[in-house]
């Protein structure tokens, strides 16, 4: 277990609002994950960083989606402005050794 | 049509019986990995496997992989309550990223 440190783990806004997620691996990891998770489409990656690049963000659903990781215990997820169909579990994932990631709790953002 | 189909999408078994979930890939293998999901809580990783043919174990819980087939089964001994969750498939493909690809999921649920 990595451990992984995402907040808030509830958010709850209005449509138009800018939403930012938290992640903070326990210890740097040089490589992290952003995911999405719905009923309807299941868990699909939304961006990945390597060395704290983005090496692809191809998941990205739009525009109004932005990530960063400014070093290697830190990453956001921003969404701005929000809309309703963007209301999902947020997962943030590192990768430890033998390429296996691990998930942190998640944030459950709802749009109103 | 999904890379990663899970059979059955869903399972409801007596406590103590045996059960057993499949991941059928539509691409080639590179490592498949089964975690397991609370509601309301992050993936908990179980197991990798690489190899064809390999087999591992976790307490009752035991994951093959027919890298031919590009199949892999998770089969659950003597089920327990605690072993209700839903379960992921994730798949890792070539091309040397880091990127994982996940199953629809199978919610498994124990009956006393």
């Amino acid at each position: 277990d990595a451990g992984v440190i995402q907040s808030p783990r509830h958010e709850v806004t209005e449509m138009g609002q800018e939403v930012t997620l938290r992640c903070k691996p326990i210890s740097g990891h040089n490589s992290l994950f952003w995911y999405r998770q719905t009923m309807m489409r299941g868990l699909e990656l939304l961006i990945y960083f390597n060395n704290n690049v983005p090496i692809d963000d191809s998941g990205m659903p739009e525009d109004r989606f932005s990530a960063k990781m400014p070093n290697a215990s830190f990453s956001t997820l921003k969404i701005q402005p929000s809309e309703p169909r963007d209301s999902a579990v947020y997962f943030c994932a590192v990768r430890g050794l033998t390429d296996t990631q691990y998930f942190g709790p998640g944030t459950r953002l709802t749009v109103l | 049509s999904q890379e990663l189909e899970q059979s059955p999408q869903s399972l409801i078994v007596q406590e103590g019986k045996n059960l057993t979930i499949n991941c059928t890939s539509s691409k080639t293998l590179y490592g498949l990995y089964w975690y397991k999901q609370k509601y309301g809580e992050g993936l908990i990783f179980l197991m990798m496997l690489q190899k064809g043919g390999e087999e591992k174990s976790h307490e009752k819980i035991t994951a093959k992989l027919d890298e031919k087939k590009q199949q892999s089964s998770l089969h659950i001994t003597a089920s327990q309550p605690s072993h209700a969750g839903i379960y992921l498939c994730g798949a890792r493909r070539g091309g040397g990223g880091n990127k994982l690809t996940f199953g629809t999921g199978t919610q498994l649920k124990v009956e006393l």
